[in-house]
């Protein structure tokens, strides 16, 4: 199975900051890969999809890149509703496997 | 609106049964893959099943194979997870959402039921 980890697990960032989160893949997964928000006592919400697709009604502020093993999602300038946990999710493979997660809190 | 409401969660002893549903509406139901995911409570989130717009595909995750089954009824714009010999470790929140039609990101999310496996 492939594995995905994230880092940082934590993050601390005030608003306005450029704001960057990596996900590795344990294989290739081409741009297979997928990055979710989630607020607490929230469902997840799609940011990014195929790497660097952004999700219709996400803003701009919201990007991602890579391909093979390694992805970053940034948050050009972080806002107040930003503050999250985001984690990535490949789907490459029938086992579609998310990362640990990343929370982005106030400084 | 497009949107996918889950039911059927609750509290349940080790070694039971549980059947959660997904309605879903606002969009052609089978026209789309669909998926359970599911959350442990203050864990992350994990990919439980899969099952593809007839049926006929369907994959799960190494820990719940052979115990849960994933089923859908296109008629009734409805998914299913039949969960049986649950364990304490299967408490969680159950996510139901549908599949992107370009890949298997999941681009529409439920706010979930709550299984809780406990004697």
């Amino acid at each position: 199975d492939i594995q995905m980890t994230q880092s940082p697990s934590t993050l601390s960032a005030s608003v306005g900051d450029r704001v960057t989160i990596t996900c590795r893949a344990s294989q290739s997964i081409s741009s297979w890969l997928a990055w979710y928000q989630q607020k607490p006592g929230k469902a997840p919400k799609l940011l990014i999809y195929k790497a660097s697709s952004l999700e219709s009604g996400v803003p701009s502020r919201f990007s991602g890149s890579g391909s093979g093993t390694e992805f970053t999602l940034t948050i050009s300038s972080l806002q107040p509703d930003d503050f999250a946990t985001y984690y990535c999710q490949q789907y490459n493979s029938y086992s579609f496997t998310f990362g640990p997660g990343t929370k982005v809190d106030i400084k | 609106e497009v949107q996918v409401v889950e039911s059927g969660g609750g509290l349940v002893q080790p070694g039971g049964s549980l059947r959660l549903s997904c309605a879903a509406s606002g969009f052609t139901f089978s026209s789309y893959w669909m998926s359970w995911v599911r959350q442990a409570p203050g864990k992350g989130l994990e990919w439980v099943a899969n099952i593809k717009q007839d049926g006929s595909e369907k994959y799960y995750v190494d820990s719940v194979k052979g115990r849960f089954t994933i089923s859908r009824d296109n008629a009734k714009n409805s998914l299913y997870l039949q969960m049986n010999s649950l364990r304490a470790e299967d408490t969680a929140v159950y996510y139901c959402a549908r599949a992107g039609l370009t890949g298997y990101y999941m681009d529409v999310w439920g706010k979930g039921t709550t299984v809780t496996v406990s004697s």
